[in-house]
């Protein structure tokens, strides 16, 4: 079984449109997070949410909504998808603790034409 | 300004050859971990280093926290294809940000 799983996997899209990733954990962490990693590699935090509560949102444009219905997911929707969108968006869980370990998913690559 | 400076950012290299990857701050830590992401894939965790001065070994690659626990180094003896990947630090800031370094891409040719 996947520890964090995310779908889809690729998602190609037009300006403008909205779309959504999901993501779930199956490994009872309480807390989840996403991240963008740009064309550097450089992985950057948007949003953590522990126990369904919002903890972190990294100045991140408001055309970005998370939504956890549970703590085993966390799902990111976006509006009004722009150039600058595109990406690598990754999942990934923790339990919080002195050495929180993170376990990613795989992965979805946006990209917006 | 970035918390976690990595250095190189690239490096290139023939199979057979060890090398070293660093991870810097100006900032104390209580812990640090390095992970490892390949193409396509997350990152996967490959140790965590809480000590300063702490020494940790995983096959032929020695993770190293410094004294003040500030920095830390990623030694690799003997390098093979498949270790070939994007290598990256992280630290917990705050209470659950897990932030990361901009990452060392590391290519082992045959």
């Amino acid at each position: 079984d996947t520890a964090v799983s995310q779908t889809p996997k690729y998602l190609v899209t037009q300006m403008g449109n909205d779309k959504s990733i999901k993501c779930e954990q199956n490994l009872g962490h309480d807390t989840m997070y996403w991240y963008k990693q740009d064309s550097k590699k450089f992985l950057k935090i948007m949003f953590s949410y522990n126990n369904k509560e919002l903890i972190i949102n990294e100045t991140v444009p408001n055309r970005f909504s998370p939504k956890s219905p549970d703590k085993a997911h966390l799902n990111l929707h976006i509006n009004s998808l722009e150039l600058g969108d595109s990406a690598v968006y990754f999942c990934a869980s923790s339990q919080v603790g002195r050495n929180t370990e993170a376990f990613f998913g795989q992965g979805t690559r946006l990209t917006v034409v | 300004t970035q918390l976690l400076e990595q250095s190189p950012q690239f490096l290139s290299i023939q199979e057979g050859e060890n090398l070293t990857v660093y991870c810097n701050s100006s900032s104390v830590f209580s812990s640090l971990q390095w992970y490892r992401q390949e193409p396509g894939e997350g990152p996967v965790l490959l140790v965590t280093v809480v000590t300063g001065g702490e020494v940790k070994k995983l096959k032929r690659l020695t993770f190293q926290f410094g004294d003040a626990r500030k920095d830390s180094s990623l030694h690799i003896t003997a390098a093979q294809p498949g270790d070939t990947g994007l290598y990256l630090c992280a630290t917990i800031q705050g209470a659950q940000k897990l932030v990361f370094g901009q990452g060392t891409r590391l290519t082992i040719n045959p």
